[in-house]
């Protein structure tokens, strides 16, 4: 069984358009994250979260809305999608204050 | 705020010599301290961590890192290198408490080309 796992793997798709990124943790952990990786493999924490509650929001536009349904899931949902966005998102979940298990990540395209 | 520096972009060395990635820190109060591996369109995984204790750590694939709390650093170590070691290397710290220990910081990390 993947610890965390998250889909698609791949998205490519127009400026302008919404997209979603599902990820899935079976860990039992209470804390969930995305990490952006750039072009240039630079790694960028976006959000956590802990027990569905948003603790870390970095300065990520308003376009990204992360949403916990519940303690295993954290999605990532990106509107009005933008040549910038194109990157390869993460999601990792972690016992406090443990290492991080990431996802094989979501390598996102915007044409 | 926490940071971490990996100076160096890329580190060649040869198959069957010792490796060094160099990682320093910076953060306010004592420092969780982490290793990561990341081959070419995979995850990141977990190599080793430092919490507490012997500042010595040994962690997968036969790596080890020491921790140096004076000169706030934690370079990763192999005694012998191998060809499948080359990858891209990421040092992260977190604290213990507080905003920041709920996230890693990671370095820019540091590629490792082991020639055979």
């Amino acid at each position: 069984d993947t610890a965390v796992s998250q889909t698609p793997k791949y998205l490519v798709t127009q400026m302008g358009n919404d997209k979603s990124i599902k990820c899935e943790q079976n860990l039992g952990h209470d804390t969930m994250y995305w990490y952006k990786q750039d072009s240039k493999k630079f790694l960028k924490i976006m959000f956590s979260y802990n027990n569905k509650e948003l603790i870390i929001n970095e300065t990520v536009p308003n376009r990204f809305s992360p949403k916990s349904p519940d303690k295993a899931h954290l999605n990532l949902h990106i509107n009005s999608l933008e040549l910038g966005d194109s990157a390869v998102y993460f999601c990792a979940s972690s016992p406090p204050p443990g290492e991080l298990f990431f996802g094989e990540g979501s390598r996102l395209t915007v044409l | 705020a926490q940071s971490v520096a990996q100076p160096e972009d890329q580190v060649n060395v040869a198959e069957g010599n010792p490796l060094t990635v160099k990682c320093t820190y910076s953060v306010s109060g004592n420092p969780y301290l982490f290793w990561y591996v990341q081959y070419p369109n995979r995850g990141l995984q977990f190599l080793l961590k430092y919490i507490t204790g012997d500042n010595l750590v040994k962690g997968s694939y036969g790596f080890e890192a020491e921790f140096n709390k004076s000169q706030t650093s934690f370079h990763l170590k192999k005694p012998s290198a191998l060809v499948s070691d080359s990858a891209l290397y990421f040092c992260a710290v977190r604290v213990p408490e507080g905003a920041g220990s709920y996230q890693l910081t990671f370095g820019k990390g540091t590629k490792l080309s082991v020639i055979p």
